[in-house]
């Protein structure tokens, strides 16, 4: 069966940042694009950006650019999502989900971050 | 950049059918995931490529695209399909998101 298993919650402090895994298993991981997508408390799905785990290059939403860095270990079937400089705002579920035809057919479970002075 | 709009909620009486829009300048021309949402669940995906079902979605579900408003509808509603439902499109390389539906079953 295909899987994603994130790591479990963070709470950081604002100005820090966090890192979140994502263990894929049970598919080629190389052969499918990786992507994050948060979700703020009463908000809708926003978007954060991808990998192509095969080559490594990135893209970024506006939003997020410059303070996201998103990298993958092939060896290990693990894709990493991490967000510096963590304000307030940041505090959200978030996704790391498998690409497959323009949609994404397979979600981790979530990780929430929460940031709290 | 690219938006997509959704209106925030549809109400459907049981049985009946629900169908919730989402609208984007032509986008009819690229091709309109939906995803379900439930609270304390991650999101399913219920259709792909503007009309089709993954494996073990019910037939009740089904997808549209034209011109510039693709929908999805419900047919045949149940208490279980009382959810959020957001709409998901490619702008070039970036990714956007409806704001999200959410529809009550009453």
């Amino acid at each position: 069966q295909v899987h994603l298993v994130q790591s479990g919650a963070e709470v950081k402090k604002p100005g820090a940042s966090v890192k979140v895994s994502c263990k894929a298993s049970g598919y080629t991981f190389t052969r499918y694009p990786m992507h994050w997508v948060r979700q703020a408390p009463g908000q809708g799905l926003e978007w954060m950006g991808w990998i192509n785990t095969g080559k490594g290059n990135t893209k970024f939403s506006q939003k997020v650019q410059g303070r996201v860095t998103i990298t993958r270990d092939t060896s290990a079937s693990i894709a990493y999502m991490e967000l510096s400089s963590l304000r307030s705002e940041d505090t959200a579920v978030y996704y790391c989900v498998r690409e497959d035809l323009d949609s994404f057919d397979i979600w981790g479970q979530g990780t929430m971050v929460t940031v709290s002075s | 950049s690219y938006e997509l709009t959704q209106p925030p909620s549809v109400s459907v009486s049981p049985g009946q059918t629900a169908s919730i829009t989402c609208s984007g300048n032509k986008l009819g021309n690229i091709y309109t995931s939906w995803y379900q949402h439930k609270p304390g669940q991650s999101p399913l995906l219920v259709i792909y490529q503007d009309r089709k079902r993954p494996s073990g979605i019910p037939e009740r579900f089904s997808g549209s695209n034209s011109g510039n408003t693709a929908t999805l509808t419900i047919s045949g509603t149940q208490d279980m399909d009382e959810a959020d439902y957001y709409c998901q499109a490619w702008d070039s390389t970036t990714v956007v998101f409806g704001g999200g539906t959410k529809l009550t079953v009453l």
